[in-house]
């Protein structure tokens, strides 16, 4: 199984401040990742594949990165809205697995 | 695309509980599903899929041999039976659709969750 493992699990950023999220991964996934966000009493939503592709609606204020082992989310300019959880996913190999996910509060 | 989960609640060590999403907007048949739940102040994690044709299906090693996924076309409606239940199962259980990309899958909608707690 591989291990997905997010950094920091807690990031304080003010509005409008760059943020940089990151997702290692215990073995080579390629580009084989995504991000999803989870706001407040929200479901999650996909943000993001293919490591640096927006999905659908995503704003183009979040910006992915990375292959192999190491990426990044940055979110450029933190809006307030942008303030949750968001979590990495590989769909290298099976069993599909998460991150535990970074939560970006606003400080 | 809208997915609306139900069925959870309080049970007791050892009880079962059967969950259940309402599936509207598209076709089970059409894409494969998947339940994932999200322990507090946990990461997410896949408990059970199953393929678009319902010919396949996956559990995690921790739900393998207590849970069963199961659905219904007609009602297009997923179920999650959980017996057996422990107090490590205790999570909020969403319902997502799952997008194929490359070898494996996204998980594209969800729904908002319901929550299941084990405790005596």
């Amino acid at each position: 199984e591989i291990v997905m493992t997010q950094s920091p699990a807690t990031l304080s950023v003010s509005p409008g401040e760059r943020a940089t999220l990151s997702c290692r991964a215990s073995q080579s996934i390629s580009s084989d990742l995504a991000w999803y966000q989870q706001k407040p009493g929200q479901a999650p939503r996909l943000l993001m594949f293919g490591a640096s592709t927006r999905a659908a609606g995503t704003p183009a204020r979040f910006i992915g990165g990375g292959s192999g082992t190491e990426f990044t989310l940055t979110i450029s300019s933190l809006q307030s809205e942008d303030f949750a959880v968001y979590s990495c996913q590989q769909y290298k190999n099976w069993p599909l697995t998460f991150g535990g996910g970074t939560k970006v509060e606003i400080k | 695309v809208q997915l609306l989960e139900s069925g959870g609640g309080l049970i007791q060590p050892g009880g079962s509980l059967r969950l259940s999403c309402v599936a509207s907007g598209f076709s089970l048949t059409t894409y494969p599903m998947s339940w994932v739940r999200q322990a507090p102040g946990k990461g997410l994690e896949r408990v059970a899929g199953i393929s678009d044709d319902g010919g396949t299906t996956f559990y995690a090693d921790s739900v393998q041999g207590r849970f069963i996924i199961s659905r219904d076309i007609f009602k297009s409606t997923l179920y999650l039976e959980m017996n057996s239940l422990r107090d490590e199962d205790t999570a909020r259980y969403y319902c997502a659709k799952n997008r194929p990309i490359h070898s494996g899958l996204l998980f594209d909608s969800w729904g908002q969750g319901t929550l299941v707690t084990v405790a005596s």
